[in-house]
């Protein structure tokens, strides 16, 4: 089935630093979305992207959908401890009637004391 | 604002056992989707609903089935419950099918 690459797998970062992570995929996607989980809860959502170029911010957040709708960047701002956990980006494929998400593999967030 | 709610939270049942799992989506959302996601991996699509009807079907044992009502609450009845059926389960909800989903807290099950 279809495919996320999501980069990097882990990322361990200073308080305060810039974070940037993204998504690939081999087939066009019509929505991304961004996700962060924390573990033993459920996906929250953080930015979702509905057209080709837009970017859009969400506080310290900010998101990209490709222009080729086969990629997404998810950049954090100045990281704080409340930013730990597992991001995933998410998207439903151009396929009609494939409503459902296809998700990345995860990016591990981790700030260094 | 009102969020999506599962119940239960937790859940242990034996080999064989069958398990119902509850989902209650946002007041108005007509979509419900089922995810299924073991230790360390993303959420695997199980299957979706939209006003009532199955509308979509992703890697969903025979062994499962589920459906949504018509206070568009939704259950998923797992039977011949395996060790491997040890994940967390997840129920999103959506306004329309192409939207962004909103995931509730997620049932963890247990298998022994």
């Amino acid at each position: 089935g279809q495919q996320l690459n999501q980069s990097p797998q882990s990322m361990f970062i200073q308080e305060g630093e810039d974070v940037s992570m993204n998504c690939t995929s081999s087939s066009i996607f019509n929505t991304w979305l961004w996700y962060k989980q924390d573990p033993g809860e459920g996906p929250v959502l953080l930015i979702a992207l509905y057209k080709a170029g837009e970017l859009t911010s969400n506080g310290r957040l900010t998101a990209q959908f490709g222009i080729t709708r086969k990629d997404s960047f998810l950049n954090i701002s100045a990281s704080i401890p409340s930013d730990v956990g597992i991001y995933f980006c998410a998207g439903h494929s151009a396929n009609f009637g494939n409503e459902k998400l296809t998700f990345g593999t995860g990016t591990r967030l981790t700030i260094i004391p | 604002a009102a969020g999506v709610i599962q119940s239960p939270r937790h859940l242990i049942k034996e080999k064989r056992e069958t398990a119902t799992l509850k989902c209650y989506p946002i007041p108005r959302h007509d979509t419900v989707y089922w995810y299924q996601q073991g230790p360390g991996q993303d959420p695997q699509f199980l299957i979706s609903f939209y006003e009532k009807m199955q509308s979509d079907k992703g890697s969903i044992p025979d062994r499962f089935s589920a459906q949504q009502f018509s206070d568009y609450h939704s259950e998923l009845n797992m039977s011949s419950l395996e060790l491997g059926d040890s994940a967390l389960y997840f129920c999103a909800s959506s306004l329309g099918q192409y939207n962004e989903q909103f995931f509730g807290p997620g049932t963890r099950l247990t298998v022994l």
